[in-house]
């Protein structure tokens, strides 16, 4: 699987956009790029994933260039329980379904009032 | 809407000791994981099982074996605990075949100290 490569840490504002890169320059034709985030000790929270088109749900929106070999996790409106460590995952999805990411260290994201 | 569910939550062994850590799902899904979470650090996999049956080696198995019990069950054991050991563990699961998204569902963690 490719590996990424994201900012050790970074802050936003209440209510602002939180902007969280990516690179993935190794990325195959078959790996789809997965962003999960991690509120304190909990388990990690699945988040959002694409391959090639922009994604968006209720959470957050996903941006990923057209050479796919990095992408963005913007959090429209981001409140103080968006504070958690943020993991972007590139993984091909199996035949048998399965699916075995390997995280990284993370974007240590920080929302201030 | 138990989700993913881990036993025991905490757990304190002495150098030696064998313990299990056992894991169970309730989604119906077929495949499913064990990560360890070393303070500071991201998520390292130690073993999957992509389908009742199977299981396979992740990124860091030495010192552990699991047994894929049935579809909703998947337990982590310890055979000989030893300090490097001592991590947060969790266990997760996933849906595969039609609507698969691969998306995990983690559990909530077992922490664990290896004196």
């Amino acid at each position: 699987d490719a590996k990424t490569t994201q900012p050790t840490s970074m802050d936003c504002a209440e209510g602002r956009a939180a902007n969280l890169p990516c690179n993935h320059s190794t990325i195959s034709g078959n790996e789809y790029v997965y962003w999960y985030r991690q509120i304190h000790s909990q388990g990690p929270q699945y988040i959002i994933h694409g391959l090639k088109n922009n994604e968006t749900n209720e959470m957050a929106s996903l941006i990923i260039t057209e050479d796919r070999k990095s992408s963005t996790l913007i959090l429209p409106h981001a409140t103080l329980r968006d504070t958690a460590v943020y993991y972007c995952i590139v993984s091909s999805m199996f035949s048998g379904g399965y699916n075995k990411l390997i995280f990284g260290a993370g974007t240590r994201l920080a929302v201030h009032p | 809407n138990a989700g993913v569910t881990q036993t025991p939550k905490f757990q304190v062994l002495k150098t030696g000791q064998s313990m299990t850590l056992q894991c169970a799902q309730d989604m119906n899904h077929n495949s499913m994981y064990w990560y360890r979470q070393d303070p500071g650090m991201g998520l390292r996999l130690i073993y999957y099982s992509a389908s009742e049956g199977t299981t396979d080696k992740g990124e860091v198995p030495n010192g552990y074996n699991v047994s894929r019990l049935n579809k909703r069950e998947f337990s982590l054991r310890l055979e000989s605990a030893a300090p490097s050991q001592t991590s947060v563990y969790f266990c997760a699961s996933s849906l595969s075949g039609a609507g698969n998204t691969g998306e995990l569902f983690f559990g909530e963690g077992s922490r664990l100290t290896v004196l």
